[in-house]
């Protein structure tokens, strides 16, 4: 079956990076695009951007370029991000979401809190 | 910077009918904008209910539709049972970027 599992909570300091990571599993990893999105406490969701497993190419919502990393490694199916220079406001869940191509989106990983707390 | 607008709570009895709508600043919806809706009840992660307009997933109820209407898209909920109660969330394609809505809350009573 398809699963999507993400690393576990973590806690930053302001002005650090995170690196979260997202290993899929049950289908074709090169085949499907990953999405990340976030979600601040008791805020709506917001698009983070875009990885093509299949190339590694990207794309990132214009609020995040500049801060934000993603990359795959197609050995163990798995797509990191990490999100530097890191302030209170980056507080938030962050989800995996698998996409077949064409805006057919489906499964999401269960979530990473990320804490930034001095 | 797009802006894509939801109803921020709805509420509906049970058995009811219920239309959600998600309408982008950039003009009328169509099917290119690829609409998908999500659904969320407290403390979960959000699970996929349509995509690209209206498809469902195979593990969603045939309540749930999703359609174009009046220059916006919708989700339609027919038959509303209380565990409908949840956060529900439109993303929109927008030009190589994606676009959430803000939510909207939907209330069962």
């Amino acid at each position: 079956q398809v699963q999507l599992v993400q690393s576990g909570a973590d806690v930053k300091k302001p002005g650090a990076s995170v690196k979260l990571s997202c290993k899929a599993s049950g289908y074709s990893f090169t085949s499907y695009y990953l999405h990340w999105v976030r979600q601040a406490p008791g805020q709506g969701l917001e698009w983070i951007g875009i990885i093509n497993p299949n190339y590694g190419t990207t794309n990132y919502a214009q609020e995040f370029e500049g801060r934000v990393t993603m990359t795959r490694d197609t050995s163990t199916g798995t797509v990191d991000m990490e999100l530097s220079s890191l302030r209170s406001e980056d507080t938030a869940v962050y989800y995996c979401i698998r996409e077949f191509h064409g805006g057919h989106f489906d499964y999401w990983g269960q979530g990473t809190l990320v804490t930034v707390s001095s | 910077q797009t802006v894509v607008t939801q109803e921020p709570s709805v509420t509906v009895s049970p058995g009811g009918t219920v239309t959600l709508t998600c309408a982008s600043s950039t003009g009328a919806v169509t099917s290119d904008y690829l609409p998908n809706w999500f659904q969320q009840k407290p403390g979960q992660a959000p699970r996929a209910l349509i995509y690209t307009t209206s498809n469902r997933h195979s593990w969603t109820p045939a309540r749930f539709s999703g359609s174009l209407l009046g220059g916006k898209a919708a989700l339609t909920l027919s038959g509303v049972q209380p565990e409908d109660e949840a956060e529900y969330y439109c993303l929109l394609s927008q030009g190589g970027a994606w676009v959430f809505g803000g939510g909207t809350r939907l209330t069962v009573l």
